[in-house]
């Protein structure tokens, strides 16, 4: 099993669309949480951090639950420039991450 | 913010030869940088732990002599592919940590893009 699961997609959807990515994870240690964002061959980006009490920064809503060790990404009023894949990550404190598979999602006009 | 450089960006070379990749913090010390490599269309795994001034950790089924690793210097850490061969080929990507607002954020390096022929 996969320390961190993501679905694949890709996942279509037009401009202004709502999507929601999921993620799970395995390891019960997991101290923090990520969305990052990886464009065609290049470096990941942070997104955002998650946090138990879900955060949110603009269009971007991201949740945490500890109990399902589940963590969710939604996006509000899809952008073209949203498309890209999104990274699940997890961590243990100060050490290495612990990426998914990714979740790529392409923003239609 | 944080910067991390990587050189070179892309990297073709001839199966046998040896290829090293500098990964540098900017502005700031990193007594551990990490290393990555990514296969087309999988996920980001992590190489080895770079340590400064000690011996890198190495991941389960990375051969520590295939991938040299060395952190000479709080600011610098190189990975050296010896005797590189075609399923090298990958996207490799460096971090290191910072600490910054009391909680560890990790910056990533631009990627080196390896192509072994």
């Amino acid at each position: 099993r996969k320390e961190v699961e993501q679905d694949p997609g890709p996942f279509n959807v037009p401009e202004g669309a709502t999507v929601a990515f999921n993620c799970t994870y395995s390891n019960s240690a997991s101290q923090s949480f990520f969305w990052y964002r990886q464009d065609c061959r290049k470096e990941p980006k942070l997104l955002m951090s998650v946090y138990s009490s879900g955060n949110e920064d603009g269009r971007f809503t991201a949740q945490l639950n500890r109990a399902s060790q589940y963590i969710s990404l939604l996006i509000r009023d899809s952008k073209l420039s949203d498309s890209a894949t999104y990274l699940c990550v997890v961590t243990e404190g100060r050490r290495a991450l612990t990426f998914g598979s990714g979740t790529r999602l392409q923003v239609q006009p | 913010g944080a910067v991390v450089s990587q050189h070179p960006s892309r990297v073709i070379c001839k199966s046998g030869t040896s290829v090293k990749i500098e990964c540098r913090s900017l502005d700031f010390q990193a007594t551990t940088m990490f290393w990555y490599r990514q296969f087309p269309k999988q996920s980001l795994m992590l190489m080895a732990t770079s340590n400064e001034g000690s011996k890198a950790t190495y991941e389960q089924g990375v051969e520590k002599d295939k991938f040299l690793i060395n952190h000479a210097s709080l600011t610098l850490s190189t990975l050296t592919v010896t005797s590189a061969h075609p399923e090298d080929s990958s996207f490799y990507i460096c971090s290191a940590y910072l600490l910054a607002g009391g909680s560890y954020e990790q910056y990533f390096g631009p990627g080196t893009r390896l192509t072994v022929t």
